[in-house]
């Protein structure tokens, strides 16, 4: 099973900051996906393949990386970002997710 | 507009079962594969199984795996999972989540989750 590892755990920003949130994989992987949990809401998928937006998703968000180590990087931190983040693979099964990243208000 | 709607969750016993269903709609059901992922409370996302368009593919997470079971009904637009043997650690929110059509595997959307809670 291949293990992603999010960090940081928790973070906090002020509008207009850039946010990277990174995920490695124990393993090589050919593409990550993310995802945006607000609380109380199911997750809504945000990068597919890496470093495509979702559909509706702003252009502020991002995604990069290759093999072990990708990122998700919001250019322009807005009050409606406050939410957690998931990495996800499917190179090999089991998909896996990282345990998350909790993105605050500043 | 694709919805997933999931229902059947409830308080049940250690060691009894539950029935899970998920009813799809705003989309092609038989074209895609659909998975079942959990949430317990303050903890992250974990797979539980997955089931391809036609249910030639079954695949469960090892946790899960003996004790429950994903099917499909295409005619009725719906996803199911029996879940037997409960325990405690199953205890979570349960999300339907439809797969990508394509090569490329990830959970393009997902309903609003049924909660399981197994306790005495």
């Amino acid at each position: 099973e291949i293990v992603l590892t999010q960090s940081p755990t928790t973070t906090a920003a002020s509008p207009g900051e850039k946010v990277t949130i990174t995920c490695l994989a124990s393993s090589s992987v050919s593409n990550m996906y993310w995802y945006q949990q607000k609380s109380g809401a199911s997750p809504k998928l945000l990068i597919y393949s890496t470093s495509s937006l979702a559909s509706g998703v702003p252009d502020r968000f991002s995604g990069s990386g290759s093999g072990t180590s990708y990122s998700l990087t919001i250019n322009t931190m807005e009050a409606e970002d406050a939410a957690t983040y998931y990495c996800q693979q499917w190179s090999s099964n089991p998909p896996t997710f990282g345990a998350g990243t909790k993105l605050e208000l500043k | 507009e694709v919805q997933l709607v999931e229902s059947g969750g409830g308080l049940v016993q250690p060691g009894r079962s539950l029935k899970l269903s998920c009813l799809a709609s705003g989309f092609t059901f038989s074209n895609y594969g659909m998975n079942w992922i959990r949430q317990a409370p303050g903890k992250g996302l974990e797979w539980v199984a997955s089931i391809s368009s036609s249910s030639s593919y079954i695949y469960y997470a090892d946790t899960v795996k003996g004790r429950f079971t994903i099917s499909r009904d295409n005619a009725k637009n719906t996803l199911y999972l029996q879940m037997t043997s409960l325990r405690s650690e199953d205890t979570a929110l349960y999300y339907c989540a439809r797969q990508n059509y394509g090569s490329y595997r990830y959970f393009d959307f997902w309903g609003p989750g049924t909660m399981v809670t197994v306790s005495s």
